[in-house]
């Protein structure tokens, strides 16, 4: 079974550059979620989606985040514009609906903005 | 607002030794707790989980213990291995408000052989 895909695996932009960040979950997996983990601590969810739809987006910076996932696969998080606070890791993650079981996470994108 | 915390950022055991992580947490609406083990640059992969239910779980030479009352879990791994050395996450989840888990900071875990 493949695992979640994430790509680019680094990135590094100047502040208020744009980024954006992909994610291909595992096949048949229905619920995906951002996360964004910053250096010391743990993975914070940014976005849950369940198919195409939203599920769960109250801790994502909506001035400078979008996220989407057109046809309920694969999945698209932006930035713009970029901010020195926003240097972490994201994780994208996927489960089966209604459940735990089988929650993978990608290897993520490091990004660092300068 | 943490809701769960893991205390200790490191923990140094020797090989063969039992290591024994811990994770504290505030909110007592959850009702899964899950323990991740991440490399570097590899996304967390998931160990070992417990539901509210039970107050233990084991898997091998890794057991989770859950002491709702004190709202408190912990992670043994006997006995510890080099290849057991990464950064341990504890997360939680209240599955009744969804699958989103809910991390601690994270325990750097070094086996010295």
């Amino acid at each position: 079974e493949a695992g979640v895909a994430q790509s680019p695996r680094y990135k590094i932009i100047e502040k208020r550059q744009s980024v954006a960040f992909w994610c291909n979950p595992i096949s048949g997996h229905a619920t995906l979620y951002w996360y964004q983990q910053i250096l010391g601590q743990g993975p914070k969810l940014l976005i849950q989606f369940q198919n195409n739809g939203v599920v769960d987006d109250s801790q994502l910076p909506k001035d400078r985040f979008s996220a989407e996932r057109l046809k309920g696969v694969d999945s698209t998080l932006k930035i713009q514009p970029a901010k020195l606070e926003d240097s972490a890791v994201y994780l994208c993650a996927s489960s089966l609906v209604g459940g735990l079981d089988g929650y993978t996470f990608g290897s993520g994108t490091r990004l660092t903005v300068v | 607002d943490q809701q769960v915390k893991q205390n200790s950022p490191s923990l140094s055991v020797q090989e063969g030794r039992i290591s024994i992580l811990n994770c504290d947490y505030t909110n007592s609406m959850f009702d899964y707790f899950l323990w991740y083990k991440k490399y570097p640059a590899e996304g967390p992969t998931f160990l070992i989980s417990i539901s509210s239910i039970k107050d233990k779980n084991e898997d091998g030479r890794f057991t989770v213990f859950l002491n709702k009352s004190a709202k408190h879990l912990s992670l043994h791994i006997v006995p510890s291995q080099p290849g057991d050395s990464a950064v341990y996450f504890c997360a939680a989840s209240d599955r009744r408000a969804g699958n989103m888990l809910t991390f601690g900071g994270g325990t750097r875990l070094m086996v010295k052989p």
